[in-house]
């Protein structure tokens, strides 16, 4: 069973700060990530994917992976209230096109 | 570009009964894959097609079938409803099956 494991939260930060989701996964064939935001009573929205070891900069966020560690993190720089929302991270191992997402975190950044 | 488009927007149905939900992906997207979200958890894989052949299948019992049209459109029939089928049933579309692009959902409630 792979499975795909997020803190729930709500995870609170305040303006301007920068809030840190993670994600850790089981399955170490694994080859594809992504984030995804989700307002609430809204659909998912991706965010970002990455592929390799390393950091990924795309605008305020940056996808952090460490296949070693089995591990991919969010970070986002400089949040604003309007990024208050579920943050699902979800996992494709290699030669399968079915992600496995987890529950979300709830993210709350208050003015 | 419109994105993905699902229709019926909310629906209700009694225990028992069947239900089909429509989804249109986005132009040039040749991968649907339907997914099932309850609160407070991730959306959970149901079935994904890729040029009209399934090409993945989820832990959902045999009363839930899909199938894709010629052009790209897809249908997700769910027979002999129950309670328990009550979500939010979201249809992505992809190039390729990597990333997922959502859309708005279809509420069902089951009563």
């Amino acid at each position: 069973q792979k499975e795909v494991e997020q803190n729930s939260g709500p995870l609170s930060v305040p303006e301007g700060a920068i809030a840190s989701l993670n994600c850790t996964y089981s399955d170490r064939g694994s080859q594809s990530f992504f984030w995804y935001r989700q307002y609430s009573g809204k659909s998912p929205e991706l965010i970002m994917s990455i592929y390799s070891n390393g950091d990924k900069e795309d605008g305020r966020f940056t996808a952090q992976l460490n296949k070693a560690s089995q591990y991919v993190s969010l970070l986002i720089r400089d949040s604003q209230p309007s990024d208050s929302a579920t943050y699902l991270c979800a996992v494709q191992s290699g030669g399968s096109y079915i992600p496995t997402f987890g529950r979300g975190t709830s993210l709350i950044v208050h003015p | 570009d419109a994105g993905v488009t699902q229709s019926p927007t909310h629906l209700i149905k009694t225990r028992g009964q069947h239900v089909t939900l429509r989804c249109s992906p986005i132009s040039g997207h040749k991968s649907v894959s339907w997914y099932q979200q309850v609160l407070g958890q991730g959306p959970q894989f149901i079935f994904q097609y890729y040029e009209k052949e399934e090409r993945g299948r989820g832990n959902f019992p045999d009363r839930f079938s899909a199938r894709q049209f010629p052009n790209y459109s897809s249908e997700l029939n769910v027979n002999a409803l129950l309670l328990g089928d009550s979500a939010l049933y979201l249809c992505a579309s992809s190039l390729a099956g990597w990333e997922q692009y959502f859309g708005p959902g279809t509420r069902l409630t089951v009563t």
